[in-house]
């Protein structure tokens, strides 16, 4: 069985660009969620999803959205990119909204490098 | 404003002794609490978790201790194994209040000298 994949796997965008990074999550899971990974820090919670609906918004801009797809993929898009997007994007899958954050399951992220 | 504090970015210990992992936390709502282990290039993995009624809790080589008056837990490794080496983070979360949102403390790598 696949794990949580994670698409491109690094990045470099350009300041003030558009970036779309994409998730698949485990088979059978239905909840998706997305971290921000600073260098020396630990990830920081962005958004949550369970069926196609967001559960949780963590305090990021509204230069951050996502979506889930029918078939619970899951896109995170960010606009407008400032040098601080510049991070490890990481993306956890869960089976239900019983356990959205516990024993998450998590693809490898994308390295996203602005400049 | 860091609820979830890992106070050592390393440490380094001697294959076949304990690791003993620090974290401290300081919002009281939190109740469950879980520490993953990262490889370079990998995402991480759910490694051992405990809930705020327990104090203890051992999953073969790893047990995490909880200390809720003094807002602390540690995991212990005994004994420590190369395969150790890694990046642990200790996270939290205050369940339903934060719809399972996790906190997570900045990390700390682990080093097992063979």
């Amino acid at each position: 069985d696949a794990g949580v994949t994670q698409s491109p796997t690094h990045l470099i965008k350009t300041r003030g660009q558009h970036v779309t990074l994409r998730c698949s999550p485990i088979s059978g899971h239905k909840s998706v969620s997305w971290y921000q990974q600073v260098l020396g820090q630990g990830p920081q919670f962005i958004f949550q999803y369970y069926e196609k609906e967001e559960r949780g918004r963590g305090n990021f801009p509204d230069r951050f959205s996502a979506r889930q797809f029918p078939n619970y993929s899951s896109e995170l898009n960010v606009n407008a990119l400032l040098l601080g997007d510049s991070a490890l994007y990481l993306c956890a899958s869960s089976l239900d909204d019983r356990d959205l954050n516990t024993e998450a399951f998590f693809g490898q992220g994308t390295r996203l490098t602005v400049v | 404003d860091q609820q979830v504090k890992q106070n050592s970015p390393s440490l380094s210990v001697q294959e076949g002794r304990i690791s003993i992992l620090n974290c401290d936390y300081t919002n009281s709502m939190f109740d469950y609490f879980l520490w993953y282990k990262k490889y370079p290039a990998e995402g991480p993995t759910f490694l051992i978790s405990i809930s705020s009624i327990k104090d203890k809790n051992e999953d073969g080589r790893f047990t995490v201790f909880l200390n809720k008056s003094a807002k602390h837990l540690s995991l212990h490794i005994v004994p420590s194994q190369p395969g150790d080496s890694a990046v642990y983070f200790c996270a939290a979360s205050d369940g339903l209040d934060s719809n399972y949102q996790l906190i997570w403390g900045a990390g700390t790598k682990l080093i097992i000298k063979p």
